[in-house]
């Protein structure tokens, strides 16, 4: 059981420049979540899919849009990279939206110059 | 809006030392209480997940608690291996599935 795969590792993008993040889960879970993670500001969610075939905007959706392609995977895309996407990504997975703990990724560190 | 504070944002300890993190909470509706340990570098690791006031459960040397408006984490003569960052998340009622997570303890035991 691999649980929750992320890649790349490190990312670095100018200004601009558009990128895709992909993860993938083997573990059966039915949600999915992007989150960002900076320093003072705590885990902040992106998007969301609670269910394979719909996404949802989280708390900080915007220069993001997201992809469920099935039930395994969930990709985060950025159009147009801006200094302030640079941070850690992290992507998570949970057997249902509520009352379920999830499980995370090992993370993608974006720099955009 | 549900809301989360933890406290205090940094505990350093001696090897040995039992102490107890703060999570403060705001939630229409309890599903669920989260407790997750974060490494540098690397993604959170779930601990343990509570459902309701008074309920307790317990990992090695990591207990969590939990009542109407708060939970604790108590560390029982911890080693410098405990030390990580211990991130906190509530799951309201109303169906939503989005979590509110805290910012975390960063927790340092000296050997």
């Amino acid at each position: 059981n691999a649980g929750v795969t992320q890649t790349p590792k490190f990312q670095v993008l100018k200004t601009g420049q558009s990128m895709t993040l992909q993860c993938a889960q083997d573990m059966n879970h039915n949600s999915m979540y992007w989150y960002r993670q900076d320093p003072g500001m705590g885990l902040r969610l992106i998007y969301y899919s609670a269910s394979e075939g719909t996404t949802d905007k989280g708390e900080v959706p915007n220069g993001y849009n997201v992809s469920r392609l099935n039930k395994r995977e969930f990709s985060l895309r950025l159009e147009s990279a801006a200094p302030s996407q640079t941070s850690v990504y992290f992507c998570a997975s949970s057997l249902a939206g509520t009352s379920h703990e999830q499980y995370f990724g090992p993370g993608t560190r974006l720099t955009v110059t | 809006e549900d809301q989360v504070t933890q406290s205090p944002e940094a505990l350093r300890l001696q090897e040995g030392e039992s102490s107890s993190l703060n999570c403060s909470y705001t939630v229409s509706g309890l599903r669920g209480l989260f407790w997750y340990r974060q490494d540098p570098g690397k993604g959170p690791e779930f601990l343990f997940t509570l459902y309701s006031a008074g309920e307790e459960k317990e990992k090695e040397r990591l207990k969590a608690t939990l009542t109407k408006k708060e939970s604790f984490l108590h560390i029982t003569a911890p080693k410098p291996e405990d030390s990580a960052t211990y991130l906190c998340a509530v799951q309201g009622g109303g169906g939503s599935y989005i979590p509110t997570f805290g910012r975390g303890t960063s927790l340092i035991v000296h050997p």
